[in-house]
């Protein structure tokens, strides 16, 4: 079946610096979609990416979809305490209303 | 303002009990789901519901039963079939296809 992998599973950044988190789906996606859920809460939606190559940005984030439909990547410059949380990617399965989420990514910030 | 409430936020299950979790969205979405986050695990899915009166298995559904009678509300039961229940539960829903999917604050059940 489907699968979707993230890496890395965890991520240490001092505060200011850059960092990136990929996903890989083992099958072509429609689309993907990004989350993200703070410590003690639930997941949030932050964007759906639809068209081979897309860039998106909002704000000091930038996400990404491969040319081939199978990857993505979240990019978050100048790092701050609030982005502290766990990223995941979800892309939809084929033939029905399911999601495959990634493991996540669990983001720590050094002050 | 529009939702999806889940209660209660913190559940505590005896050995052999059953119990129920409540998922109620008033967001006029058609399918709703349930998902299972464990420590490091993502999420796995439980059930999902396309329309009213009708439901699916999802990837880990033995121990726990759903129900939708109305489009608003899709209760999870989580069965004492299901030896390890202690996790995070979190109820979704979305307009259908594969839009984007809106959660609901959780319920963290244990075992006493």
């Amino acid at each position: 079946g489907q699968q979707v992998m993230q890496i890395p599973q965890y991520q240490h950044v001092q505060e200011g610096e850059d960092f990136t988190t990929y996903c890989n789906s083992s099958t072509t996606l429609s689309n993907i979609q990004w989350y993200k859920q703070r410590p003690g809460g639930h997941p949030v939606f932050l964007i759906q990416l639809v068209k081979s190559g897309e860039v998106k940005k909002q704000k000091r984030l930038t996400f990404q979809f491969g040319e081939a439909k199978k990857n993505s990547s979240l990019h978050i410059t100048a790092t701050q305490t609030t982005d502290v949380g766990t990223y995941f990617c979800a892309g939809p399965r084929s033939n029905d209303y399911k999601l495959s989420f990634g493991a996540g990514t669990t983001v720590t910030v050094r002050a | 303002d529009g939702g999806i409430t889940q209660s209660p936020k913190y559940l505590f299950r005896k050995e052999g009990q059953n119990v129920t979790l409540s998922c109620e969205q008033n967001l006029n979405h058609d399918a709703m789901y349930w998902y299972r986050q464990d420590p490091g695990q993502g999420l796995r899915l439980i059930y999902y519901s396309q329309i009213v009166n009708d439901f699916q298995k999802g990837d880990i559904a033995e121990g726990y039963s759903v129900s939708r009678e109305k489009k608003e509300s899709f209760p999870l039961t989580v069965t004492s079939a299901q030896k390890n229940p202690t996790a995070f539960y979190l109820c979704a829903s979305t307009t259908g296809g594969n839009q984007p999917q809106h959660f609901g604050d959780g319920t963290r059940l244990s075992i006493l």
